[in-house]
């Protein structure tokens, strides 16, 4: 069993949907939550980090942490065209390594 | 901003080649990560490295190898390369005390063809 799971998917929704992204845990010492997104043929760029459980807003992202359940979400308020791409989950304890999930692919279709 | 950048986008190499893929970093980052990335397999750590002159193998070390003789530069050596190692090539940064457990910032990859 993987550390971090997430589904590959691909993804597709219309513009203007909401939509949720997930990754589940087994570690219960991931204290470090973050998400990545990585368009097509470029490196990963960071989007959100989270400690411990609670959510983290930052303009039509939220991050959100479950520890009880081991689980975290990424939510995408408005979904734009430009939000195409492959999102990450990533995670760690406090130390330097980064356990990463598999990536979803996802497509705002116009 | 942090900014990490790497030698070269496109590579294409012959089996049995030495490869040389450079990274550098300018935001004093002690901690410089290789992967590699795989459709299907996702992201997975070929070599990091704490400091200068350190090196630690990841979990697929097998064909690889590493030097950091500065601080701002870590390079990964295919020693020969085989087809099995084309791919997309990510080199990333990170201050061992930063905000965010460590989070690591990546370079725009380099996709390595072997023919």
């Amino acid at each position: 069993q993987k550390e971090v799971e997430q589904d590959p998917g691909p993804l597709s929704v219309p513009e203007g949907a909401i939509v949720s992204l997930n990754c589940t845990y087994s570690n219960s010492a991931f204290q470090y939550f973050m998400w990545y997104r990585q368009y097509s043929r470029k490196g990963p760029e960071l989007l959100m980090y989270t400690y411990s459980s609670g959510n983290k807003e930052d303009g039509r992202f939220t991050a959100q942490v479950d520890k009880s359940s081991k689980y975290i979400s990424l939510f995408i308020r408005d979904s734009q065209p430009s939000d195409s791409a492959t999102y990450l989950c990533a995670m760690n304890t406090g130390a330097q390594k980064l356990v990463f999930g598999q990536g979803t692919r996802l497509t705002i279709n116009p | 901003d942090v900014k990490v950048t790497q030698s070269s986008r496109y590579l294409v190499k012959r089996t049995g080649e030495k490869v040389f893929l450079e990274c550098v970093q300018d935001m004093d980052h002690e901690n410089m990560f290789w992967y590699r990335q795989d459709p299907g397999l996702g992201l997975r750590l070929i070599y990091f490295s704490y400091d200068v002159k350190m090196k630690e193998k990841g979990d697929i070390p097998e064909g690889y190898s590493v030097s950091r003789e500065k601080k701002e530069r870590f390079s990964l050596i295919l020693e020969s390369a085989s087809t099995n190692q084309t791919s997309m090539y990510l080199c990333a940064s990170s201050h061992p005390r930063g905000q965010g457990g460590q989070t690591q910032y990546f370079g725009p990859g380099t996709r390595l063809l072997v023919l």
